[in-house]
């Protein structure tokens, strides 16, 4: 399988401070990423689509200008948590897909603290 | 809604087959299914998809309906590694708007 990478895999923030994840396919050029967040018990929440070089594609009652998505380069999708609360705090998922295949593969996941 | 149905959670023996069932009545002619599995504090882990045709792969087969409103992720036999949470997903959209909603998932717990 193809290998997705996410960074940092652990963050702790301050209240009002934004944070960074980055999302990088590492042995193959992913026009699309996806970002998710997951609570604790429960299935992961599609976030958002990004695909080079164009605007992300927000899910419905997700603000995209509290979650940035920046999808840069063809291996390249970073994540930006704006002005970050407590309850922002959670597990922030990406991952990638090539053109030509149908399958995503996901990165290891970020767990996000804010306090 | 695309979502896929799943019961909560299952059991099964170490050594034993597991049918893990999926409902996605809903499903359309293009959209694909999707099979994952997550471990506590991970992402999720591919294991197969298909569209139409029976599939097999290292990991597991994937048994489609007839009429695609279902579908049933088989493990071979179980191994305790086998625990996790397993995704049935409703791969939905074209290409460039391709994108792959998650349901609630079964709990797959292995007896040893």
């Amino acid at each position: 399988g193809a290998v997705v990478s996410q960074h940092p895999s652990r963050v702790i923030c301050k209240s009002g401070t934004s944070v960074k994840i980055e999302c990088r396919s590492l042995d193959f050029q992913a026009t699309t990423m996806f970002w998710y967040r997951q609570f604790p018990k429960k299935s992961l929440m599609l976030m958002a689509t990004s695909n080079e070089g164009s605007k992300a594609t927000y899910e419905q009652g997700v603000e995209k200008d509290k979650f940035l998505i920046n999808h840069a380069s063809l291996t390249l999708s970073t994540l930006t948590v704006t002005s970050a609360h407590p309850e922002d705090s959670s597990f922030y998922i990406c991952s990638a897909r090539r053109p030509e295949r149908i399958e995503a593969f996901f990165g290891q996941g970020t767990r996000l603290t804010v306090v | 809604d695309a979502k896929t149905t799943q019961p909560n959670s299952m059991e099964s023996n170490e050594e034993e087959p597991v049918h893990l069932p999926c409902n996605h009545s809903t499903i359309s002619g293009t959209d694909y299914i999707h099979w994952y599995r997550q471990l506590p504090s991970q992402g999720p882990e591919y294991v197969i998809h298909g569209l139409t045709s029976n599939v097999n792969n290292r990991m597991a087969s994937l048994a489609i309906a007839e009429d695609r409103k279902s579908s049933t992720l088989i493990l071979h036999r179980a191994t305790l590694r086998d625990a996790a949470v397993y995704y049935c997903i409703r791969g939905k959209g074209t290409s460039g708007t391709y994108k792959y909603i998650f349901g609630t998932g079964t709990r797959l717990k292995v007896l040893a």
